[in-house]
Order: structure tokens, then C-alpha cells, then sequence
């Protein structure tokens, strides 16, 4: 199956500074990125939609300024996190879906970035 | 409003046993898609079941099996046998515009199983 690969997995920092989650696809080309946030013992909440080459749409409520996603090249998509505080210590989530696997209408997964704001 | 409702926050079962988890949805979209996700204490979104508003039969895969009832705009997961490996957070989810190029899924709130020994 589609391997999606984040990094870091776990990162602990400093209230006010920015935080980069990569999202990489491994062996498919991603036209299209999810990046999810997930707080303790809740639902995925859906944060942004990125499309290869083009702004990322952002869902009701969610900070364009605060979470920062580029979508550059087919196979990575990044999240960053500025000027992070503690109410944004969450677990984020990437999932990718590609076009060209017709048959694949699942989404296929990183493993997820667990983000601690002291 | 909700578009995808799991009413069990929490569900026990026996070992060896099979096991019902709810879901029920809301979409006026004629072409979607409906999944099943397990999410172990790791983290990961392990991908179990799909099954498309179109599919004529409902979707098995090994002990999974998803019980699609499209007029009641349910899709319950059935787990058969049931592991201790079972145990962990269950997530139904939907795929709205699939005849519309629509990739984005959402999510139910989740159902806690916990398989006893």
C-alpha cells in the first residue's frame, strides 16, 4: 500500500516560536493533501485542503496566518505552525490522496506529530 | 450540523465475540463514500473498510464487515471474532463529491472499543 511519511513525530517547543511538520508521500504523487488536528480523545477536525502548485483552503475557523501550508512539489506538503502557543499543542495528522490511483478512494495516513507548547 | 454521528462513545465486548459500532450520516451528495479508520494508542489511522453509495453489496474485508443500509444513511462496522488487539479508537468517516473529483473526508466523533479477555 501508499506509504505517507511525517516528520517529527513528537516535538516539544517554546511558546512563540514555529514549528515545521513535513508530510511526504513515498512512492505516489499527492495532488492533493489533508492536514487534520486532533485533540485528546476527539474527533479529526479537518484544518486545510492543499492542491500541488496552489494555496491551500482553509476550513471555517482555522488561521491562515497560524498554520502556514505549502504544497510545492507533488510528493511534500508542509504545515508550520507560527508564533506557536499552548492551546496549540494538539496531535496533527497529514493525509494524502492521489488522482491517479482511481481505485484508492481511501486516504492514506502519516503517523502523526503530537506538538507540546511550553 | 453533523454530517457523520457515532452515538457509542465507548463500547465493551468479549473475546472471541463480534461486535456492532453505529454510524449514521447526512449528505444529499448521490456519490460518496463511506470508511472505516481504527486509530490504536500510536496514533495511526489505519485504513479498515470502504464502501461506495453505489456498491450493491456491503463491503467485507477479512473480520470487518460494513453493514450499508442507504435509506437509513447508516453504515455500521461489524467486527466478528473479536481480538484483544481489537481494542482502540474507531473512526467512520465520509467522502462526499466522489463523481466530483471531492477528496475531502470528515469525521464521526469516534467510538472507544474495548475488547475484554
Amino acid at each position: 500500500g501508499a506509504v505517507v511519511s511525517q516528520h517529527p513525530s513528537r516535538v516539544i517547543c517554546k511558546s512563540g516560536t514555529s514549528v515545521k511538520i513535513e508530510c511526504r508521500s513515498l512512492d505516489f504523487q499527492a495532488t492533493t493533501m489533508f492536514w487534520y488536528r486532533q485533540f485528546p480523545k476527539q474527533s479529526l477536525m479537518l484544518m486545510a485542503t492543499s492542491n500541488e502548485g496552489s494555496k491551500a483552503t482553509y476550513e471555517q475557523g482555522v488561521e491562515k496566518d497560524k498554520f502556514l501550508i505549502n504544497h510545492a512539489s507533488l510528493t511534500l506538503s508542509t504545515l508550520t505552525v507560527t508564533s506557536a502557543h499552548p492551546e496549540d499543542s494538539s496531535f496533527y495528522i497529514c493525509s494524502a490522496s492521489s488522482r491517479d490511483r482511481v481505485r484508492d478512494e481511501k486516504l492514506f495516513f502519516g503517523s502523526g506529530t503530537q506538538l507540546s507548547v511550553l | 450540523a453533523q454530517k457523520i454521528t457515532q452515538t457509542q462513545p465507548g463500547m465493551f465486548v468479549q473475546e472471541k465475540e463480534a461486535v456492532t459500532l453505529d454510524c449514521t450520516y447526512d449528505t444529499s451528495d448521490p456519490s460518496y463514500g463511506l470508511f472505516w479508520y481504527k486509530q490504536p494508542s500510536s496514533g495511526e489511522m489505519i485504513f479498515l473498510i470502504y464502501q461506495g453509495s453505489y456498491d450493491q453489496q456491503n463491503a467485507t474485508e477479512g473480520r470487518y464487515s460494513l453493514n450499508f443500509q442507504k435509506a437509513r444513511k447508516s453504515a455500521n462496522l461489524v467486527i466478528s471474532a473479536s481480538q484483544l488487539g481489537d481494542s482502540a479508537m474507531y473512526f467512520c468517516a465520509m467522502r462526499e463529491g466522489l463523481w466530483t473529483g471531492g477528496f475531502k473526508t470528515i469525521f464521526g466523533a469516534g467510538t472507544r472499543l474495548f475488547v475484554k479477555a
